[in-house]
């Protein structure tokens, strides 16, 4: 168990429709990371976020956004949903904003019908 | 469980064998090197770590070797058993300050008892 905690774990939905991804970090983590995992493209970054702010971005759509609340847990909305955002999204949280261990959710599996 | 991949390269093995896992990374700013294991239905899993200022680090039965002239890095598991079977990624830390990892396609690992 890493202590990082993600819901929902498995989420069907329809196209067009929104959902929203919660992720708890690690206790003392200030740090929390979502990732995208599908067949094709493998593990793809998408956002990063350390004590409340965004510090980094990577390959997220303007459909998708995030934010990380005062309490550090953080959300992962996903918008307009097409077929090919059916994949793995990832939660990972780490102490610092620096080079680290980065520790992972179980993940929640995402159907777009 | 789920499969994380259709078409990853696939390394097969006996129980017991030594495994070599290979990865070529892309950029030579990198300076942080991450392996991580993937088992069927689970996030990503810290195995070891290198920096590079080193070329080679041991952990318990595995030992990462990084080769920065070539751009390459491996992950030697001895022994290997069937509870390593699973996918192994390498990731490198492109954004010197911040972890956030570029994560490689990925290796599955078959162990055969």
């Amino acid at each position: 168990d890493s202590g990082v905690t993600q819901t929902p774990k498995h989420l069907i939905t329809a196209t067009g429709q929104r959902v929203t991804l919660r992720c708890s970090p690690r206790s003392g983590d200030l740090s929390v990371y979502w990732y995208q995992q599908s067949l094709d493209q493998g593990l793809q970054f998408l956002i990063q976020y350390y004590n409340g702010e965004e510090r980094a971005k990577g390959n997220i759509l303007e459909r998708f956004s995030a934010q990380q609340f005062p309490d550090l847990h953080s959300e992962l909305n996903l918008s307009s949903l097409e077929l090919g955002d059916s994949a793995l999204y990832f939660c990972a949280s780490s102490v610092g904003r620096g080079t680290g261990e980065l520790f992972f959710g179980e993940g929640s599996r995402l159907t777009v019908l | 469980g789920e499969s994380v991949g259709l078409h990853l390269p696939t390394l097969s093995v006996q129980e017991g064998d030594n495994s070599i896992i290979n990865c070529a990374y892309s950029n030579s700013a990198s300076d942080y090197f991450i392996w991580y294991k993937q088992e069927s239905g689970k996030g990503p899993q810290f195995i070891i770590d290198i920096r590079s200022n080193m070329d080679k680090r041991q952990g318990q039965r595995v030992t990462v070797l990084l080769n920065k002239t070539v751009k390459h890095l491996s992950l030697q598991i001895a022994a290997t058993q069937p509870g390593d079977s699973a996918v192994y990624f390498c990731a490198e830390n492109r954004n010197s300050g911040y972890s956030t990892l570029t994560f490689g396609k990925g290796t599955m690992l078959l162990v055969s008892p």
